[in-house]
């Protein structure tokens, strides 16, 4: 089975950095997604990390740390557009990609 | 391109009736296709997946079935709809590699 650790909620200001973080753990490891959901909207792809360390793609970048289980999605120069559920999903490897999503973590960016 | 369309949009249906949620994907062959659910403020709840024509898989045991009668076709059933049927269905589509590609959601209310 997996388990899979993210903060509930976070808030943060306009023009500012945040990072979320996710701790999982799962029976073998393929690699992790990051998705952004906002309300009422189904999620959309933001990364895919397989090997160790940080990847950028404009104002957001994400971590992995395969040994420790852990991947955080940095977000810089916030926006108000950025309100949103932020969902950390490992795939592990069951032999079919079968995408296990934690609960998320709904930032709320205010000005 | 590929697309992924699932309708209706949005139901209201009373206790123990029928339900009936269609995804049909176009641009690809024999997508893995699945079917999420998302309770109101919880995170996706995977609820079934399929590898190909009439290979339906079970994560949790609920009052819901799936079916998929074509390649590109999957649908999910109710016979019966409970109040806690309520909630955020979402279809998705990969290629077993890597991203899951979302419809666009189907809000179920159950009264």
């Amino acid at each position: 089975g997996q388990n899979i650790d993210q903060p509930t909620e976070m808030t943060a200001t306009e023009g500012a950095i945040v990072q979320i973080n996710c701790t999982y753990q799962t029976s073998g490891f393929n690699g992790l997604f990051w998705y952004q959901q906002h309300a009422g909207e189904a999620p959309t792809f933001l990364s895919y990390n397989v090997l160790d360390g940080l990847e950028e793609k404009g104002r957001f970048s994400s971590f992995l740390s395969r040994s420790k289980g852990y991947s955080y999605l940095l977000l810089k120069e916030l926006q108000m557009k950025d309100s949103a559920s932020y969902l950390c999903a490992p795939w592990g490897n069951t032999g079919f990609q079968k995408l296990v999503f934690g609960t998320g973590t709904r930032l709320l960016v205010s000005p | 391109s590929q697309t992924i369309h699932q309708w209706p949009a949005t139901l209201v249906q009373p206790v123990g009736s029928p339900l009936s949620l269609e995804c049909t994907v176009e641009g690809t062959s024999n997508p893995n296709l699945y079917w999420y659910r998302q309770a109101a403020g919880r995170g996706l709840q995977l609820l079934f997946y399929s590898v190909g024509i009439g290979q339906i898989s079970s994560e949790v045991p609920q009052n819901l079935s799936a079916s998929r009668p074509q390649d590109r076709q999957f649908i999910l059933s109710s016979k019966k709809l409970l109040l806690s049927d309520s909630g955020f269905y979402l279809c998705a589509w990969s290629t077993g590699s890597g991203e899951l590609f979302f419809g666009e959601g189907s809000r179920l209310t159950v009264l």
